[in-house]
């Protein structure tokens, strides 16, 4: 079946420095990927998304390329801010009404 | 933009109650997922709905039952209450394949659910 992949937190940055989240899948077909946040307390909101092999997905700072080659989609951020401390997951979804399929989470912490 | 909403936000029951979780999709969308998220855990799949019709099924206990209305509107039941059962349920709702290319699921806020 579809799988998951993402590497293990809790990732610890200062403010400004670069984020990379790896994350890599395994599934049939041509999946849609997504990353998904949650903040402390909070439901989980869509951060990007890419649909086809090498679409870049963009939002407040974060990309990802969908690599189907590598089959990976690492999440990326130039300079975080301690406003992007919370959980991130990767999730990948099928052609069709099909459920999301997420990784484990991946928990970032930006000090100040 | 409206929401996915979920109702009851926080549930306590005591062990082999029942417990009913609700939730309102985005308007159009006609498609509705329900997931289990445990403490420190990744969100699992347990059922979704399409035009009122079972269009899936993931790890859904036996005791956990669902449907959807005419309105689109589902509920989760809940019976023979465990410990384990403690989590966050989410409701998730999706726009008609006929208007996206791909399945972009929108995540309501959770109902936390503990059993006590």
């Amino acid at each position: 079946g579809d799988s998951v992949t993402q590497m293990e937190g809790p990732v610890t940055l200062s403010e400004e420095a670069f984020l990379t989240i790896n994350c890599t899948y395994t599934a049939t077909g041509y999946p849609s990927l997504f990353w998904y946040v949650q903040y402390p307390g909070e439901g989980l909101q869509l951060l990007l998304k890419a649909t086809k092999a090498d679409d870049k997905g963009s939002n407040k700072g974060f990309e990802a390329t969908y690599r189907k080659e590598t089959t990976s989609f690492h999440l990326e951020k130039g300079s975080v801010q301690v406003s992007d401390s919370a959980v991130y997951f990767c999730a990948l979804s099928q052609e069709g009404r099909r459920a999301l399929t997420f990784g484990s989470g991946t928990r970032l912490q930006v000090q100040p | 933009a409206a929401g996915v909403i979920q109702s009851p936000r926080h549930l306590i029951k005591e062990k082999r109650e029942t417990a009913t979780l609700k939730c309102y999709p985005i308007p159009r969308h006609d498609t509705v997922y329900w997931y289990q998220q445990g403490p420190g855990q990744d969100p699992q799949f347990l059922i979704s709905f399409y035009e009122k019709m079972q269009s899936d099924k993931g790890s859904i206990p036996d005791r956990f039952s669902a449907q959807q209305f005419s309105d689109y509107h589902s509920e989760l039941n809940m019976s023979s209450l465990e410990l384990g059962d403690s989590a966050l349920y989410f409701c998730a709702s999706s726009l008609r394949l006929a208007l996206s290319s791909y399945n972009e699921q929108f995540f309501g806020p959770g109902t936390r659910l503990t059993v006590l």
